[in-house]
């Protein structure tokens, strides 16, 4: 199983509500990303989590606040986000030894904030 | 300050033809670069890599060359196919901050057939 699963799909929510991202991999690995990418730019990490502990935050606000609570688990908790928020959330997913670097990507959350 | 740059921001390439994607680099410390694909809509898919140890890598269809003393790399796909009509991605990283890629701002590959 070499897949990152990513749950919702779309998602639309306002200014003043509270959701949450979800994403899952079987495949072992024990870092597990968040990144936010917006049209025609890069993937932009924002979390890392290294054996379920934040290791990396590149100082994202704090409406987002992300969360392990197991080795193939990862969320991502949103609370009073703004417009400019919407983009395409996506979660990845790499072995934490050195010898491999390749993230495995999920299909991404689409959020658009109103 | 971007480390790693994609100065072309599209390419069209015949099908059957060979399409080169070019990364340029700034950070004489990367260990290793990568390649991936993206279809709107979808996450990355990883396509092929290559240590800073070596200066070609091959996987069927997809060669990567490395050129350090230019830092330079360079995706060649041959031949072409509609199929891969996306937009590429090079990243680099490394290995004392391995979890942290630095991508490349993109080439969008259209493939005519």
């Amino acid at each position: 199983d070499t897949e990152v699963t990513q749950t919702p799909k779309h998602l639309v929510m306002g200014m003043t509500n509270k959701k949450s991202l979800k994403c899952e991999q079987h495949m072992g690995h024990r870092a597990m990303y968040w990144y936010k990418q917006k049209a025609k730019k890069p993937p932009e990490l924002m979390f890392v989590y290294s054996y379920e502990k934040l290791s990396i935050n590149e100082s994202v606000p704090s409406r987002f606040s992300p969360e392990c609570p197991n080795s193939s688990l990862l969320n991502l908790h949103l609370h009073a986000l703004q417009p400019e928020d919407s983009a395409l959330y996506l979660c990845a997913s790499s072995q934490e030894e050195a010898r491999t670097y390749e993230q495995y990507f999920g299909p991404g959350t689409r959020l658009t904030v109103t | 300050d971007q480390q790693v740059k994609q100065n072309s921001p599209s390419l069209s390439v015949q099908e059957g033809r060979i399409s080169i994607l070019n990364c340029d680099y700034t950070n004489s410390m990367f260990d290793y670069f990568l390649w991936y694909k993206k279809y709107p809509a979808e996450g990355p898919t990883f396509l092929i890599s290559i240590s800073s140890i070596k200066d070609k890598n091959e996987d069927g269809r997809f060669t990567v060359f490395l050129n350090k003393s230019a830092k330079h790399l360079s995706l060649h796909i041959v031949p072409s196919q509609p199929g891969d009509s996306a937009v590429y991605f090079c990243a680099a990283v490394t290995k004392y901050n391995f979890n942290k890629f630095y991508f490349g701002s993109g080439t969008k590959l259209n493939v005519k057939p």
